[in-house]
Protein backbone atom coordinates (compact mmCIF):
# COMPACT_ATOMS: atom_id res chain seq x y z
CA UNK A 1 0.00 0.00 0.00
CA UNK A 2 2.27 3.05 -1.28
CA UNK A 3 2.17 6.21 0.73
CA UNK A 4 1.96 9.45 -0.93
CA UNK A 5 4.26 10.22 -3.71
CA UNK A 6 6.40 12.88 -4.65
CA UNK A 7 8.50 13.74 -8.02
CA UNK A 8 10.72 14.84 -8.41
CA UNK A 9 12.59 14.70 -5.02
CA UNK A 10 15.00 17.56 -5.55
CA UNK A 11 14.58 20.34 -8.60
CA UNK A 12 16.53 22.89 -9.07
CA UNK A 13 15.76 25.98 -11.20
CA UNK A 14 17.50 29.03 -12.66
CA UNK A 15 15.63 32.61 -12.06
CA UNK A 16 12.66 32.67 -14.09
CA UNK A 17 12.19 29.04 -15.40
CA UNK A 18 8.96 27.63 -14.47
CA UNK A 19 8.81 25.13 -11.52
CA UNK A 20 6.28 21.52 -12.10
CA UNK A 21 5.66 19.59 -8.73
CA UNK A 22 3.84 16.25 -8.94
CA UNK A 23 1.99 14.52 -6.00
CA UNK A 24 0.44 11.49 -6.32
CA UNK A 25 -2.39 10.81 -3.31
CA UNK A 26 -2.54 7.11 -1.53
CA UNK A 27 -4.60 4.82 -3.28
CA UNK A 28 -8.39 5.67 -2.47
CA UNK A 29 -7.83 9.33 -1.43
CA UNK A 30 -9.43 11.63 -3.05
CA UNK A 31 -8.48 15.15 -1.23
CA UNK A 32 -4.93 16.86 -1.70
CA UNK A 33 -3.49 19.28 0.68
CA UNK A 34 -0.09 21.53 -0.84
CA UNK A 35 2.13 22.84 1.68
CA UNK A 36 5.68 24.59 2.35
CA UNK A 37 8.72 24.97 4.28
CA UNK A 38 10.86 27.77 4.19
CA UNK A 39 14.21 27.21 5.51
CA UNK A 40 14.81 27.22 9.19
CA UNK A 41 10.29 27.68 9.14
CA UNK A 42 7.50 25.92 9.84
CA UNK A 43 4.87 24.12 7.22
CA UNK A 44 2.38 26.47 6.22
CA UNK A 45 -0.61 25.34 4.12
CA UNK A 46 -1.19 26.63 0.75
CA UNK A 47 -3.66 25.06 -1.02
CA UNK A 48 -6.63 21.70 -0.98
CA UNK A 49 -7.50 20.66 -4.18
CA UNK A 50 -10.36 17.52 -4.92
CA UNK A 51 -10.27 16.25 -8.00
CA UNK A 52 -11.21 19.06 -10.43
CA UNK A 53 -11.85 21.11 -7.77
CA UNK A 54 -9.84 23.78 -5.86
CA UNK A 55 -11.36 23.94 -2.67
CA UNK A 56 -9.33 26.38 0.07
CA UNK A 57 -6.13 28.31 -1.86
CA UNK A 58 -6.05 30.83 1.38
CA UNK A 59 -2.51 30.28 1.35
CA UNK A 60 -1.14 30.69 -2.03
CA UNK A 61 0.90 33.22 -3.32
CA UNK A 62 -1.41 35.81 -5.18
CA UNK A 63 0.72 35.56 -8.11
CA UNK A 64 3.20 33.05 -10.08
CA UNK A 65 1.54 30.20 -8.05
CA UNK A 66 -1.36 27.57 -9.37
CA UNK A 67 -2.49 24.61 -8.54
CA UNK A 68 -4.14 21.64 -10.38
CA UNK A 69 -6.43 17.97 -9.24
CA UNK A 70 -7.27 16.85 -12.76
CA UNK A 71 -9.33 13.43 -12.49
CA UNK A 72 -6.88 11.86 -14.06
CA UNK A 73 -3.63 11.68 -12.63
CA UNK A 74 -1.41 13.17 -10.16
CA UNK A 75 -1.98 16.78 -8.15
CA UNK A 76 0.64 19.78 -10.00
CA UNK A 77 1.83 22.61 -8.41
CA UNK A 78 3.30 24.67 -10.95
CA UNK A 79 5.28 28.10 -10.00
CA UNK A 80 5.78 29.94 -12.75
CA UNK A 81 9.27 32.80 -13.25
CA UNK A 82 10.98 31.54 -9.98
CA UNK A 83 12.47 33.40 -7.46
CA UNK A 84 15.03 32.67 -4.77
CA UNK A 85 12.58 33.01 -2.60
CA UNK A 86 10.49 29.97 -3.78
CA UNK A 87 13.36 28.07 -2.60
CA UNK A 88 11.84 26.04 -0.25
CA UNK A 89 10.57 22.35 0.78
CA UNK A 90 6.96 21.60 -0.57
CA UNK A 91 4.87 18.85 0.88
CA UNK A 92 1.77 17.18 -0.37
CA UNK A 93 -0.80 15.89 1.84
CA UNK A 94 -3.70 13.31 1.08
CA UNK A 95 -6.76 11.88 3.08
CA UNK A 96 -9.77 10.39 2.25
CA UNK A 97 -13.54 11.74 1.72
CA UNK A 98 -14.92 9.96 4.67
CA UNK A 99 -17.78 12.44 5.14
CA UNK A 100 -16.31 12.93 8.61
CA UNK A 101 -15.31 16.86 10.00
CA UNK A 102 -12.22 15.56 10.17
CA UNK A 103 -9.94 13.08 8.13
CA UNK A 104 -6.26 12.10 8.58
CA UNK A 105 -3.38 13.90 6.57
CA UNK A 106 -0.75 11.37 5.57
CA UNK A 107 2.09 13.28 4.05
CA UNK A 108 4.92 13.09 0.92
CA UNK A 109 8.24 13.01 1.31
CA UNK A 110 8.72 16.47 -0.31
CA UNK A 111 10.33 18.11 -3.42
CA UNK A 112 12.97 20.20 -2.27
CA UNK A 113 13.48 23.28 -4.73
CA UNK A 114 17.08 25.15 -5.26
CA UNK A 115 16.35 28.15 -7.36
CA UNK A 116 20.16 29.53 -8.37
CA UNK B 1 -8.51 26.16 14.30
CA UNK B 2 -8.30 26.29 18.58
CA UNK B 3 -4.66 27.93 19.36
CA UNK B 4 -2.21 25.18 20.83
CA UNK B 5 0.98 25.83 22.78
CA UNK B 6 3.69 23.03 23.81
CA UNK B 7 7.01 23.63 25.47
CA UNK B 8 9.97 24.31 22.62
CA UNK B 9 12.04 21.58 23.68
CA UNK B 10 12.66 18.54 25.55
CA UNK B 11 14.89 15.91 26.54
CA UNK B 12 14.33 11.79 26.87
CA UNK B 13 16.87 9.17 27.77
CA UNK B 14 16.80 6.34 25.82
CA UNK B 15 14.53 3.84 26.60
CA UNK B 16 12.64 5.97 28.82
CA UNK B 17 8.98 7.09 28.44
CA UNK B 18 8.91 10.59 26.62
CA UNK B 19 5.79 12.46 27.66
CA UNK B 20 4.79 15.36 25.51
CA UNK B 21 2.33 18.17 26.85
CA UNK B 22 0.15 19.95 24.78
CA UNK B 23 -2.58 22.72 25.87
CA UNK B 24 -5.67 23.74 23.70
CA UNK B 25 -7.55 25.44 26.06
CA UNK B 26 -10.11 26.93 23.16
CA UNK B 27 -11.46 23.44 22.00
CA UNK B 28 -14.37 22.95 20.73
CA UNK B 29 -16.53 19.71 21.59
CA UNK B 30 -16.34 18.48 17.92
CA UNK B 31 -12.55 18.91 17.53
CA UNK B 32 -10.30 15.90 17.39
CA UNK B 33 -6.65 16.35 18.79
CA UNK B 34 -4.16 15.20 16.26
CA UNK B 35 -0.04 14.97 17.09
CA UNK B 36 2.41 14.82 13.91
CA UNK B 37 6.25 14.57 13.99
CA UNK B 38 8.63 16.20 11.46
CA UNK B 39 12.55 13.82 11.73
CA UNK B 40 14.78 16.36 10.33
CA UNK B 41 13.79 17.65 7.09
CA UNK B 42 11.22 14.54 6.02
CA UNK B 43 7.65 14.66 5.45
CA UNK B 44 5.50 15.41 8.61
CA UNK B 45 4.12 11.77 9.96
CA UNK B 46 0.78 10.88 11.18
CA UNK B 47 1.40 9.67 15.00
CA UNK B 48 -2.05 9.52 17.00
CA UNK B 49 -5.15 11.31 17.46
CA UNK B 50 -8.07 11.31 19.30
CA UNK B 51 -11.25 13.24 20.43
CA UNK B 52 -12.09 12.35 24.13
CA UNK B 53 -10.88 9.31 25.00
CA UNK B 54 -7.50 7.81 25.14
CA UNK B 55 -6.34 6.35 22.44
CA UNK B 56 -3.26 4.26 21.99
CA UNK B 57 -1.91 2.39 18.67
CA UNK B 58 1.83 0.80 17.92
CA UNK B 59 3.73 4.27 17.80
CA UNK B 60 2.21 5.64 21.16
CA UNK B 61 -0.80 6.50 23.49
CA UNK B 62 -2.71 10.04 23.60
CA UNK B 63 -3.97 10.98 27.09
CA UNK B 64 -6.51 13.78 26.77
CA UNK B 65 -8.22 15.34 30.13
CA UNK B 66 -11.57 15.28 31.11
CA UNK B 67 -12.50 18.68 30.01
CA UNK B 68 -10.17 18.11 26.63
CA UNK B 69 -8.40 21.30 27.48
CA UNK B 70 -4.67 19.61 27.33
CA UNK B 71 -3.56 16.41 26.04
CA UNK B 72 -0.17 14.52 26.28
CA UNK B 73 1.81 11.96 23.97
CA UNK B 74 3.42 9.00 25.72
CA UNK B 75 6.16 7.80 23.76
CA UNK B 76 6.61 4.80 26.10
CA UNK B 77 10.32 3.49 24.93
CA UNK B 78 11.88 6.54 23.05
CA UNK B 79 15.23 5.76 21.06
CA UNK B 80 17.62 7.82 19.05
CA UNK B 81 14.84 7.45 16.00
CA UNK B 82 12.48 9.25 17.87
CA UNK B 83 14.25 12.71 17.82
CA UNK B 84 12.04 15.00 15.91
CA UNK B 85 10.07 17.98 15.89
CA UNK B 86 6.27 17.49 17.67
CA UNK B 87 3.91 18.87 16.19
CA UNK B 88 -0.05 19.27 18.74
CA UNK B 89 -2.58 20.34 16.17
CA UNK B 90 -6.38 20.71 16.59
CA UNK B 91 -8.09 21.46 12.95
CA UNK B 92 -11.76 22.67 13.07
CA UNK B 93 -12.52 21.13 9.95
CA UNK B 94 -10.82 18.43 7.03
CA UNK B 95 -9.16 21.99 5.09
CA UNK B 96 -5.91 22.84 6.37
CA UNK B 97 -3.82 21.88 9.42
CA UNK B 98 -1.73 24.86 10.78
CA UNK B 99 1.48 24.10 12.05
CA UNK B 100 2.64 26.48 15.17
CA UNK B 101 6.51 25.45 16.18
CA UNK B 102 6.50 22.13 18.06
CA UNK B 103 8.39 20.42 20.74
CA UNK B 104 11.96 19.59 19.64
CA UNK B 105 12.47 15.99 21.35
CA UNK B 106 15.91 14.68 21.57
CA UNK B 107 16.60 11.64 22.27
CA UNK B 108 19.97 10.79 24.67
CA UNK B 109 22.23 7.81 24.77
Amino acid sequence: NAGVMQNPRHLVRRRGQEARLRCSPMKGHSHVYWYRQLPEEGLKFMVYLQKENIIDESGMPKERFSAEFPKEGPSILRIQQVVRGDSAAYFCASSVNSGRSTDTQYFGPGTRLTVL
Amino acid sequence: DAKTTQPPSMDCAEGRAANLPCNHSTISGNEYVYWYRQIHSQGPQYIIHGLKNNETNEMASLIITEDRKSSTLILPHATLRDTAVYYCIVPLNTDKLIFGTGTRLQVFP
